[in-house]
């Protein structure tokens, strides 16, 4: 069964970057694509980008014109989404989930990180 | 991109009655790539169906998804008291992928 942990919240001033580290068990990351999904404040979900195994590239929402940026460290198995130039409108929870290419769609989700920007 | 527009934006009912919740699509979405998901104040969300009908596991089948091409629907066919909540269409077929802006099931 595999389980996402995320790290914990996070307070940013504009124009500043943060990054949010996923870590993944009972599965690897040759197994499965960790995408990432935000939410602002009483928002819906907005699908950020993850990790295209038929292509084995990542791929990205286009609002963010170069400011994100996934990676994956299989060594410790554990996936990281950076965000740079961060504006109030970044303030979001910031969600990793897991994609089983057999299946499709994302589950399970890690718990969430909370990433504020304020002055 | 393909957009994702959920109808009703939210849906009151009461406990015991049927909800039907619609999802449709700018441009076909092949059915192996349409997810359902529910989202509770406060929670992650949860996988609900993937591939327009299987249901995710451990999903009561009082879940049932279904559709083809540009028009897709969950229903939910008695509601218990812990299914209200948000419910999210999402398309992994076309890159960007896509979420609707989902629909609200309250207490009547």
């Amino acid at each position: 069964q595999v389980h996402l942990v995320q790290s914990g919240a996070e307070v940013k001033k504009p124009g500043a970057s943060v990054k949010v580290s996923c870590k993944i068990s009972g599965y690897t990351l040759t197994e499965i694509s960790i995408h990432w999904v935000r939410q602002a404040p009483t928002k819906g979900l907005e699908w950020l980008g993850g990790f295209d195994p038929e292509d084995d590239e990542m791929i990205y929402a286009q609002n963010f014109q170069g400011r994100l940026t996934m990676t994956e460290d299989t060594s410790t198995e554990t996936a990281y989404m950076e965000l740079t130039g961060l504006k109030f409108e970044d303030t979001a929870v910031y969600y990793c989930a897991a994609d089983f290419p057999a299946r499709g769609g994302l589950d399970p989700w890690g718990q969430g990180t909370l990433v504020s920007v304020s002055s | 991109e393909t957009v994702l527009t959920q109808s009703p934006a939210t849906l009151s009912l009461s406990p015991g009655e049927r909800a039907t919740l619609s999802c449709r699509a700018s441009q076909t979405v092949s059915s192996s790539y349409l997810g359902w998901y529910q989202q509770k104040h406060g929670q992650a969300p949860r996988l609900l169906i993937y591939g327009t009908s299987s249901r995710a596991a451990g999903v009561p089948d009082r879940f049932r998804g279904s559709g083809s091409g540009t028009d897709f629907t969950l229903t939910i066919s008695r509601l218990e008291p812990e299914d209200f909540a948000v419910y999210y269409c999402q398309q992994y077929g076309h890159s960007p992928w896509t979420f609707g802006q989902g629909t609200r099931v309250e207490i009547k």
